[in-house]
């Protein structure tokens, strides 16, 4: 069955550049969620999407940014990127807000 | 949303049964158990979720209480493939956007 696919799966940056991690959900989804998960931490809830709207915000920086596009997919965004964003980067998906989400393997960034 | 209170760490002894305690006092009644795991830096894997019935699928059994207030994720059979981080989360599912909160998770290590 398709899962959730996630791309790049690696990436270096150095500080203060920019970075765009996406996130392709599973077909017939139409509701999008990001996850940030810090080293030896739980993954902390970031942003959700429904619709190619917005639905629910969590603890992401100013610095950050995401949207949903008109065929599902997302990307997150993240500028003047901090050693501190160094963390894996996870999206899941789900068919409508409340039903069961399925998470991708995650973008593991090292921000240098 | 309700907070969870899960074991730190469990061992279990590969092909007996395993069972998580989750303890959700404050739980609401529209209010959901879901338990997902994830394996060392994977993304996280969903297993079984439930409002008040015993729930049982390919992966797992759950197990309410009638006063809901706790929980226990049943592995019938554990295998080396089971070790993982155990996440029990309590999700609001009327007028929200289907987040899911992450807390402390259950450490579990099968052994042979």
């Amino acid at each position: 069955a398709a899962g959730v696919i996630q791309s790049p799966r690696h990436l270096i940056k150095e500080k203060r550049e920019t970075a765009t991690l996406k996130c392709y959900p599973i077909p017939r989804h139409d509701t999008v969620y990001w996850y940030q998960q810090g080293p030896g931490q739980d993954p902390q809830f970031l942003i959700s999407f429904y619709e190619k709207m917005q639905s629910d915000k969590g603890s992401i920086p100013d610095r950050f940014s995401a949207q949903q596009f008109s065929d599902y997919h997302s990307e997150l965004n993240m500028s003047s990127l901090e050693l501190g964003d160094s963390a894996l980067y996870f999206c899941a998906s789900s068919r409508a807000p409340n039903t069961e989400a399925f998470f991708g393997q995650g973008t593991r960034l090292t921000v240098v | 949303d309700a907070k969870t209170t899960q074991p730190t760490s469990m061992d279990c002894a590969e092909g007996r049964a395993a069972n998580l305690p989750c303890n959700h006092s404050t739980i609401s009644g529209n209010e959901y158990v879901y338990w997902y795991r994830q394996i060392h830096s994977q993304g996280p894997q969903y297993i079984i979720h439930g409002l008040k019935n015993n729930e049982t699928n390919e992966m797992a059994s759950l197990i309410i209480t009638e006063d809901r207030k706790s929980s226990t994720l049943i592995l019938p059979h554990a295998t080396l493939r089971d070790t993982a981080v155990y996440y029990c989360i309590v999700r609001v599912t009327a007028d929200s956007w289907g987040k899911l909160q992450f807390g402390a998770g259950t450490q579990v290590v099968v052994t042979p």
